[in-house]
């Protein structure tokens, strides 16, 4: 059974930073592509991060040059390092599974928050 | 970046009714184009990808279609736990985007 598990979100200040883990079992983590999706509360999906199987990363223009997505094959974990944090980050930060092509999700943790407020 | 404009923002229905909701692309996505249902305090769900396949345990009442810039996700008899909010999807460009969200409330 596919499971992904995230966490390291929190109460951070403005400018403040994280490091956000997402724990994978149940399938070949180095297979596959992984990515971080984002919900502020009460919004839509925001596509944040993507990192593909030979380890090239995407970002979203909103978090470029803040954020850092990096994976470990190793110990089977995605993360996302969240540096320079607004207001506006805010957000439940989901990890996700590509099923084939990088940009089709087919499994997704519970999300983890993370609240940027002084 | 690809503008995905989801309609309606509301879609109100009663069960065993069929429910048609619309994902317009601001550019051609070819056949690039995921849906899924999020119920509340659940993650996303995948129901179909590339316009028009049924992601694995997905009911066949689930349908897709569509190709370019306008597309459709079909429920074709509503079953109460159907009711959620929809979001469409594109993978044709970096950067991935979504639609605002269909709600679908039960009437």
């Amino acid at each position: 059974e596919v499971q992904l598990l995230e966490s390291g979100g929190g109460l951070v200040q403005p400018g403040g930073s994280l490091r956000l883990s997402c724990a994978a079992s149940g399938f070949t983590f180095s297979g596959y592509a992984m990515s971080w999706v984002r919900q502020a509360p009460g919004k839509g999906l925001e596509w944040v991060s993507a990192i593909n199987t030979g380890g090239s990363t995407f970002y979203a223009d909103s978090v470029k040059g803040r954020f850092t997505i990096s994976r470990d094959n190793s110990k089977n974990t995605l993360y996302l390092q969240v540096s320079s944090l607004r207001a506006e980050d805010t957000a439940v930060y989901y990890c996700a599974k590509s099923i084939i092509a990088m940009g089709i999700l087919d499994y997704w943790g519970q999300g983890t928050l993370v609240t940027v407020s002084s | 970046e690809i503008v995905l404009t989801q309609s309606p923002a509301t879609l109100s229905l009663s069960p065993g009714e069929r429910a048609t909701l619309s994902c317009r692309a601001s550019q051609s996505v070819s056949i690039y184009l995921a849906w899924y249902q999020q119920k509340p305090g659940q993650a996303p769900r995948l129901l179909i990808y590339d316009a028009s396949n049924r992601a694995t345990g997905i009911p066949a009442r689930f349908s897709g279609s569509g190709s370019g810039t306008d597309f459709t996700l079909t429920i074709s008899s509503l079953e109460p736990e159907d009711f959620a909010v929809f979001y469409c999807q594109q993978r044709s460009n970096w950067p991935y985007t979504f639609g605002q969200g269909t709600k679908l409330e039960i009437k």
